[in-house]
């Protein structure tokens, strides 16, 4: 059985930075694409960015509205996909969910919520 | 604004049909066969509906399907229930390697 455990959220000041980590099992973690998406409050469902396996070459995509400030990376020693959040923005509050992805099939964590806020 | 325009709400009987409809371009919806729908109740994860335009993963109610032509893709709920009353969004891969998502419809099952 696929599961994803997100960790790290929670209050943050405008400017500051977080790293989220996502811990997978159940599946052959180095041979999948990992995503992240995020749903504010209130609001829809927002995808934020992806890396893919090292047999993909372990590229990265970004949207638009996290690109240059958030980072993809993961370590499948560990099978552990992280988000990296810099220069954080009232904006990006929001629940964080970590994905196994595959075409558009994807397996979903509970998410952690991150608040920015001063 | 999003990138997938889909309808902001439907409403249907129980037992009744209803479809919800998402249009995109030919760089996203209409281009390869990654669409995908998703249901949201508050407080809960996204639960996976269909991928693939119209696979249904395993657990999902028969009643689910999807469909696809040219650049709008379709999710239908058959024999609709009360426990299907929630927020259904679409989403599909772009030609420049993003994902897009609908606005999210609103399902009330009257």
């Amino acid at each position: 059985e696929v599961q994803l455990v997100e960790s790290g959220g929670g209050l943050v000041q405008p400017g500051r930075s977080l790293r989220l980590s996502c811990t997978a099992s159940g599946f052959i973690f180095g041979d999948y694409t990992m995503g992240w998406f995020r749903q504010a409050p209130g609001k829809g469902l927002e995808w934020v960015g992806f890396i893919r396996s090292k047999l993909s070459a372990g590229t990265t995509q970004y949207a638009a509205s996290v690109r240059g400030r958030f980072t993809v990376s993961r370590d499948d020693s560990k099978s552990v996909v992280y988000l990296q959040m810099n220069s954080l923005k009232t904006e990006d509050t929001a629940v964080y969910y970590c994905t196994k992805m595959s075409g558009s099939y994807a397996d979903w964590g509970q998410g952690t919520l991150v608040t920015v806020s001063s | 604004q999003s990138a997938l325009t889909q309808p902001a709400s439907v409403s249907g009987s129980p037992g009744q049909s209803i479809t919800i409809s998402c249009t995109g371009t030919s760089s996203d919806v209409g281009g390869d066969n990654y669409v995908a729908w998703y249901q949201l109740h508050p407080g809960k994860a996204p639960k996976l509906m269909i991928y693939d335009v119209s696979n249904r993963p395993s657990g999902v109610s028969i009643r689910f399907s999807g469909s696809k032509s040219g650049n709008t893709a379709s999710l239908t709920i058959s024999g609709l229930q009360t426990e299907d009353e929630a927020d259904y969004y679409c989403t599909s891969y772009t030609s420049i390697s993003t994902w897009v998502f609908g606005g999210g419809t609103r399902l009330t099952v009257l």
